[in-house]
C-alpha cells in the first residue's frame, strides 16, 4: 500500500549532518505550535512545541524557531541520524490548542 | 503520556459497505479525536468527540457518513459508512492531555482503510 508521505517534498541530509525543515503557518491568530514526527505505518509522534510568546525552544537535539512576522516555523535537528527518518508535520492551534491544523508535511531522508 | 490502541489496524472493503474503527486508551480523557489521512497527505480533523456530547464535526464531514460514539472517557468509534475507494486513508484518533499544564495531543497508530 501507498506509504505517508509518499507525494510530499523531501529534504535528503547525510548522517551526522544537521537538518532544518521548515513550516508556513496559516492563521495569524495560531498562538500554540507543534513538531510531529511520523514514521511509516505509525501515527503522529509529538516531537516539540511553542507557544507565540516565545521565538526559540530546545529539546533534545532538536530546536523550533518561531517567526510570527512571516509566520514560519522550522525545526532544527542536530546529527541526524537515520532513526530520524520520518514525515515531520508542524501543526498549529489557537486558544485551547483543541483544533489542530496540520501542514502539508516533509519527509527527512538520513543517508549513511 | 497516553496509550492510544485502534482497531482494525488495516481493512480492505469493498464500495457500498461500512466499517467501524474502535480506539481505546488506556486512561480517561475529556477530548478526543478524528483524523483523515488521504494517501501522501497532511491529517484532516474530521470531528471532536467528547463524552456525553453529540460530536462536532468540521466542515466537509457530516454524521451520516461518518457516526462517531463517545460512551464512555477511554473509548471512542468512527465508522465510515456507505464507503467509496475515495474513502480509502488512515484514519486516526487522538487525545487530549495536560502533562505539564499544556494541551498536547497525541496520537495513536491509525487504520489503514483501502476501498475496492
Amino acid at each position: 500500500g501507498e506509504s505517508v508521505g509518499l507525494h510530499l517534498p523531501t529534504l535528503s541530509v547525510q548522517e551526522g549532518d544537521n537538518s532544518i525543515i521548515n513550516c508556513a503557518y496559516s492563521n495569524s491568530a495560531s498562538d500554540y505550535f507543534i513538531w510531529y514526527k511520523q514514521e511509516s505505518g505509525k501515527g503522529p509522534q509529538f516531537i516539540i512545541d511553542i507557544r507565540s510568546n516565545m521565538d526559540k525552544r530546545q529539546g533534545q537535539r532538536v530546536t523550533v524557531l518561531l517567526n510570527k512576522t512571516v509566520k514560519h516555523l522550522s525545526l532544527q535537528i542536530a546529527a541526524t541520524q537515520p532513526g530520524d527518518s520520518a514525515v515531520y508535520f508542524c501543526a498549529e492551534g489557537s486558544g485551547g490548542y483543541n483544533k489542530l491544523i496540520f501542514g502539508a508535511g516533509t519527509r527527512l531522508a538520513v543517508h549513511p | 503520556s497516553a496509550v492510544i490502541s485502534q482497531k482494525p489496524s488495516r481493512d480492505i472493503c469493498q464500495r457500498g459497505t461500512s466499517l467501524t474503527i474502535q480506539c481505546q486508551v488506556d486512561s480517561q480523557v475529556t477530548m478526543m479525536f478524528w483524523y483523515r489521512q488521504q494517501p501522501g497527505q497532511s491529517l484532516t480533523l474530521i470531528a471532536t468527540a467528547n463524552q456525553g456530547s453529540e460530536a462536532t464535526y468540521e466542515s466537509g464531514f457530516v454524521i451520516d457518513k461518518f457516526p462517531i460514539s463517545r460512551p464512555n472517557l477511554t473509548f471512542s468509534t468512527l465508522t465510515v459508512s456507505n464507503m467509496s475507494p475515495e474513502d480509502s486513508s488512515i484514519y486516526l484518533c487522538s487525545v487530549e492531555e495536560r502533562p505539564l499544564g499544556v494541551n498536547e495531543q497525541f496520537f495513536g497508530p491509525g487504520t489503514r482503510l483501502t476501498v475496492l
